[in-house]
């Protein structure tokens, strides 16, 4: 029973619309991830979560918004999508506190700009 | 800034050894991860270590120098089901975020 699912798992948009991505977990983890994933870049950290309510910034955030309103739910926002926002996304957690085992996460999502 | 390096793609044989390097140059330390992933999949945990010195577990080890910014993820009896691709991360001391290396495609030959 996966502790995290991503919702949806594909999406093909047009450019110019705005588009969220959904992150549950089951954990109760403290923190979450946003990360996307792209060949030649490997993971790059988009935002994360180190609670309700509390964000911050990662290396490619430009273009994108979230939010976390509950500690299970972690949303990923493209205020106006553009081709280079195709990637796969992924959504991570941890509990870093109490386990080393770095992040579990996410099935991805397959999200397509054209 | 954050650097790690790892090979792009290795190829190798059934039932032999390969050993996957990772070099990294952060902003402080505490602790590198391993992962495995399969083609389409999300990556999986395999590995951690934080203090230098090899971790064991069945036929993955890892290795890890803090003096050198050196890792290596060592795989033994390679199996088919062991083509994929292993990710390098990086904990940065002070925050609860990972930085990933490319990660390295490894294609395992009959």
């Amino acid at each position: 029973d996966a502790g995290i699912t991503q919702s949806p798992r594909h999406k093909v948009t047009e450019t110019g619309t705005p588009v969220t991505l959904r992150c549950h977990q089951t954990e109760n983890h403290r923190y979450m991830y946003w990360y996307r994933q792209d060949p030649g870049h490997g993971l790059r950290l988009i935002h994360y979560s180190y609670g309700v309510k509390d964000t911050d910034k990662g290396e490619v955030s430009d273009g994108y918004s979230v939010s976390r309103s509950k500690t299970e739910d972690f949303l990923l926002t493209l205020e106006s999508a553009t081709s280079s926002q195709t990637s796969v996304y992924f959504c991570a957690i941890s509990d870093f506190g109490t386990d080393n085992y770095g992040y579990t996460f996410g099935s991805g999502t397959r999200l397509t700009v054209v | 800034g954050q650097n790690i390096d790892q090979p792009t793609e290795m190829t190798a044989t059934e039932g032999a050894i390969v050993q996957i390097n990772c070099t990294y140059q952060t902003s402080g330390f505490n602790g590198l991860f391993w992962y495995q992933q399969h083609a389409g999949e999300a990556p999986t945990f395999l590995s951690y270590n934080v203090l230098d010195g090899l971790e064991e577990k069945g036929r993955f080890s890892s290795f890890l120098s803090r003096s050198k910014g050196y890792s290596y993820l060592l795989l033994k009896e390679l199996q088919m089901k062991d083509s994929a691709s292993y990710l390098c991360a990086v904990r940065v001391a002070g925050f609860q975020k990972l930085v990933f290396g490319t990660g390295t495609r490894l294609l395992v030959s009959p």
